[in-house]
């Protein structure tokens, strides 16, 4: 069974730039959500979607913003980037409902912006 | 709101050694408690989960933890450590409040020496 994908591994983008990570969740999970990890704030949790619908969301600016496909993959994207976007934008998949709570998580994205 | 904290940034063991890592817990209601261990420029791996099923719960690798609720504690231990073990460690709770949100602890660096 294939393990959650994410794109690109590495990405270097220029502040004011805007960027889109993608995700592929494991096969049969409808549940996708997305975390921000720094030095400084450590493991954030920016949003999930469940079903093409927005779920929960972390407490980040209106610049972060996320949707999901009928096929389960989503996408995050943050417009207008900062330097303090920098950071391992992490992706995570789980099969809802079935009484397993593990949350499986992807390589993540390196998001550098100079 | 759930939260989790981790005692000790950093934590160093000799090759065959006890880890012992430590992981409080901040819940209202019975939470459900993760560890993740990660590996440098990786992702996030489940080590193990606790879901009320069982207080004391093993995981992959041979790492154990155990549910204390007297003690709001699940910290997570192995035996005889391997350098192999040499990574960072997450403690994590979700929230029951609807959604899937991950509240991660701050992180614990375990060093393995020879």
């Amino acid at each position: 069974k294939a393990g959650v994908t994410q794109t690109p591994r590495y990405l270097i983008k220029t502040r004011g730039q805007q960027v889109t990570l993608s995700c592929s969740p494991i096969s049969g999970h409808r549940s996708v959500s997305w975390y921000q990890q720094t030095p400084g704030q450590g493991l954030q949790f920016l949003f999930e979607y469940f079903s093409e619908t927005q779920r929960n969301k972390g407490n980040f600016p209106g610049r972060f913003s996320g949707r999901q496909f009928s096929n389960s993959r989503s996408e995050m994207n943050v417009s207008t980037l900062e330097l303090g976007d920098s950071a391992l934008y992490l992706c995570a998949s789980r099969s809802d409902g079935d009484g397993n709570y593990g949350y499986t998580f992807g390589s993540g994205t390196r998001l550098t912006v100079v | 709101a759930q939260s989790v904290t981790q005692l000790g940034s950093h934590v160093s063991v000799s090759e065959g050694a006890l880890v012992l890592l430590r992981c409080n817990y901040s819940s209202s209601v019975p939470p459900y408690l993760f560890w993740y261990v990660q590996y440098p420029n990786q992702g996030l791996q489940l080590l193990l989960k606790y879901t009320s099923a069982a207080t004391l719960v093993k995981g992959i690798n041979g790492f154990e933890a155990e549910f204390k609720k007297s003690e709001t504690s699940f910290h997570l231990t192995k035996p005889s450590a391997h350098m192999s073990d040499a990574a960072e460690y997450f403690c994590a709770v979700r929230s029951t409040g609807g959604g899937n949100k991950l509240t991660f602890g701050t992180g614990t660096q375990l060093k393995v020496e020879l």
